[in-house]
C-alpha cells in the first residue's frame, strides 16, 4: 500500500529563512505526489504536484519539491519563509489504481518575526 | 468560478444523533470523496461517489453513509454519532478523467457532546 512519511510534526523558523519540510513515501508503482496547506479554519490547498514528469516542481507562493526516487523523498522547500506562511503542511500519495488520496500526519509550520 | 462548498460550516450534535453534511463540487467536476480530519492529524479518506454510486470506501464502519444526487453534489451521512465522530469533515471534488486535479472545501467541523 503506498503512504508517505512526514517527521517534524512541528517546524519553526525565522522570518526569511529557508524552510525545508521532509516527506518520504512508500509506493511499488512510480507514485504521483502532493503537498497541501492547510491554514488554520481553512480547506486545503495545492501547492504543487508531481505526476511523473520534471523532478523538479516549482508550486504556488516560492515553494518547490524535488522527487528523488533513489532516496524515495518528495521533501517541500522555500528560500525565504514568510509570516504568511505559518500553516499546516501536508504531503500526500494518490494510491495507485484509483483516485483517492492518502496523507501524512501534516507539519505545523511556525514562523517567527 | 465557484470552487466547492460545503454546509454547514460548523454544527453541534449529541450522542446518538444522526448528522447530514452537504457539498456541492466545484463547476465541471463529476466526482466527489469524502475526508475525515481528526484534531492534530491527517484527513482520512471516507467513501467516494462517481455516477450516483459509491465508488470505494475507506476503514469506516456503515454508520457512514452518502448520496450523491444528478447535480453531483453529495451528502454524508453518520447515524448514531459518537463522541469520537468529532471531527473536520472535508469534502473533494475532481474530474473522473483526471486523476489529479483534486479541489477541496473548507470543511464542516462537526463536535459531539
Amino acid at each position: 500500500a503506498q503512504s508517505v512519511t512526514q517527521l517534524d510534526s512541528h517546524v519553526s523558523v525565522s522570518e526569511g529563512t529557508p524552510v525545508l519540510l521532509r516527506c518520504n513515501y512508500s509506493s511499488s508503482y512510480s507514485p504521483s505526489l502532493f503537498w497541501y496547506v492547510q491554514h488554520p479554519n481553512k480547506g486545503l490547498q495545492l501547492l504543487l504536484k508531481y505526476t511523473s514528469a520534471a523532478t523538479l516542481v516549482k508550486g504556488i507562493n516560492g515553494f518547490e519539491a524535488e522527487f528523488k526516487k533513489s532516496e524515495t523523498s518528495f521533501h517541500l522547500t522555500k528560500p525565504s519563509a514568510h509570516m504568511s506562511d505559518a500553516a499546516e503542511y501536508f504531503c500526500v500519495v494518490r494510491v495507485y489504481g484509483n483516485n483517492r488520496l492518502a496523507f501524512g500526519k501534516g507539519n505545523q509550520v511556525v514562523v517567527i518575526p | 468560478d465557484a470552487g466547492v462548498t460545503q454546509s454547514p460550516t460548523h454544527l453541534i450534535k449529541t450522542r446518538g444523533q444522526q448528522v447530514t453534511l452537504r457539498c456541492s463540487p466545484k463547476s465541471g467536476h463529476d466526482t466527489v470523496s469524502w475526508y475525515q480530519q481528526a484534531l492534530g492529524q491527517g484527513p482520512q479518506f471516507i467513501f467516494q461517489y462517481y455516477e450516483e454510486e459509491e465508488r470505494q470506501r475507506g476503514n469506516f464502519p456503515d454508520r457512514f453513509s452518502g448520496h450523491q444526487f444528478p447535480n453531483y453534489s453529495s451528502e454524508l451521512n453518520v447515524n448514531a454519532l459518537l463522541l469520537g465522530d468529532s471531527a473536520l469533515y472535508l469534502c473533494a471534488s475532481s474530474e473522473d478523467r483526471d486523476g489529479y486535479g483534486y479541489t477541496f472545501g473548507s470543511g464542516t467541523r462537526l463536535t459531539v457532546v
